[in-house]
Order: C-alpha cells, then structure tokens, then sequence
C-alpha cells in the first residue's frame, strides 16, 4: 500500500463548480498534513496546512480525519488559476521525512 | 517576501561526473531538504538537514549523494557519479519552527 494515495483525477470541471480531492495515508506515526499545488514543471507551492478541527482559506477548505487517516481539500467556485496539480503530503513525527501523494490533476474551463 | 533560490536553473553533464547542486534556504529557517521529480512522477523525499547534520534520509539517498552547509547561507546537494536515471528536477526546501516548507524554484539535471 502507498504511504499517501490521492484520487487518480484528472478532473475537469467548470468554472464557479466545486471540486473536492481526497488523500489516505497509511503510516499512524503521520505528525502534519498539507496541501500543496505544482503547476507544470514548476515546484511545489504551500496551499494550505491541514488541522483536525479543519480550517478554511478563503474558497479552499481543508479536512483532515486523523482516524481514518484521511485528508480533503475543498475548492468552491473554481476559477481558471486553479488548473493545477494539487499534492498531499504528509510530515512524519519529529518533522524530517516528508511524503507527497503522486497528485490530482485539475482542469478548469471556461 | 523572503524566498528559497537555486543554481542552476539547468544543469546538463556526462554520465560518471560530479555535479553540485546549490540552494539558499530563507534565512532564519534552521531545517533544510532536497526532493527530486522525475518527469511525471511524484515528488520523492531524498534528505533532511538539521543542526549541521543528517536527520532523516531515504532509500534514494545512497553513497552516491551527500549534503553540506558549506557556511551560513548555502546548502548543497552533490552527486559523485552521476547516472542516467538521476536526470530529474531537484528541489530544495527549508522551513522555520513549524513543518511549513518552502520550495525553491529547483535545478533541472539532464546527465547524458
């Protein structure tokens, strides 16, 4: 099993829709979660942190399940800026070893 | 805004050569990584760097790699003897007291 495993997508999707990406991750010891989007052949850039009582910025809303070891990001009202790869990624205790999911892809189309 | 930089942008070498890799972490960030991309795959974990030494690596980060903060602003990735299959994007990352990392803009090796 994948130490991160995120939704195969690509997803494409209107403008305005609202598009949800789920992450699981296997290893208990897991310590702090992000999200992060990579725009093609660019590198990873902070979205948003990930808390168990959830937090939202702006149209972004993160969930994070520590039971079922389970991550989300919300995006409402979807804009053209948003096409992307967003990429879960798990920090282990102790905050050294980082683990990146392999991505979901998002299309959003005029 | 304070920001992690990398040089090259593009490093082109022969296959059985040295290559450094050089990275300026944010300034007061104490915690320093490198991840590579091979194109279309996922971001793989290589190394952390805390307190002038080695804190976690993973399986990727064999003999054939080490680290360095030669002085108080770089951080450096070196590969010995380079191989095909380390033709990637690598990235270097560091971050302050909380887990957040920030990404440089990384270095684009091709070894022929």
């Amino acid at each position: 099993r994948k130490e991160v495993e995120q939704d195969p997508g690509p997803f494409n999707v209107p403008e305005g829709a609202t598009v949800a990406f789920n992450c699981t991750y296997s290893n208990s010891a897991s310590q702090s979660f992000f999200w992060y989007r990579q725009d093609c052949r660019k590198e990873p850039k902070l979205l948003m942190s990930v808390y168990s009582s959830g937090n939202e910025d702006g149209r972004f809303t993160a969930q994070l399940n520590r039971a079922s070891q389970y991550i989300s990001l919300l995006i409402r009202d979807s804009k053209l800026s948003d096409s992307a790869t967003y990429l879960c990624v798990v920090i282990y205790t102790g905050g050294f070893k980082t683990i990146f999911g392999a991505g979901t892809r998002l299309f959003v189309k005029a | 805004e304070p920001e992690v930089t990398q040089t090259p942008s593009h490093q082109v070498t022969q296959m059985g050569q040295e290559v450094i890799l050089r990275c300026v972490p944010i300034s007061n960030h104490l915690y320093f990584y490198w991840y590579r991309q091979i194109l279309g795959q996922k971001v793989e974990f290589l190394v952390s760097f805390y307190n002038n030494e080695i804190s976690e690596k993973s399986e990727i980060f064999d003999d054939q790699f080490s680290v360095e903060r030669p002085d108080g602003s770089n951080f450096t990735l070196k590969i010995r003897s380079t191989k095909l299959e380390d033709s990637a994007m690598y990235f270097c990352a560091s971050r302050g007291g909380d887990n957040e990392q920030f990404f440089g803009p990384g270095t684009r090796l091709t070894v022929l």
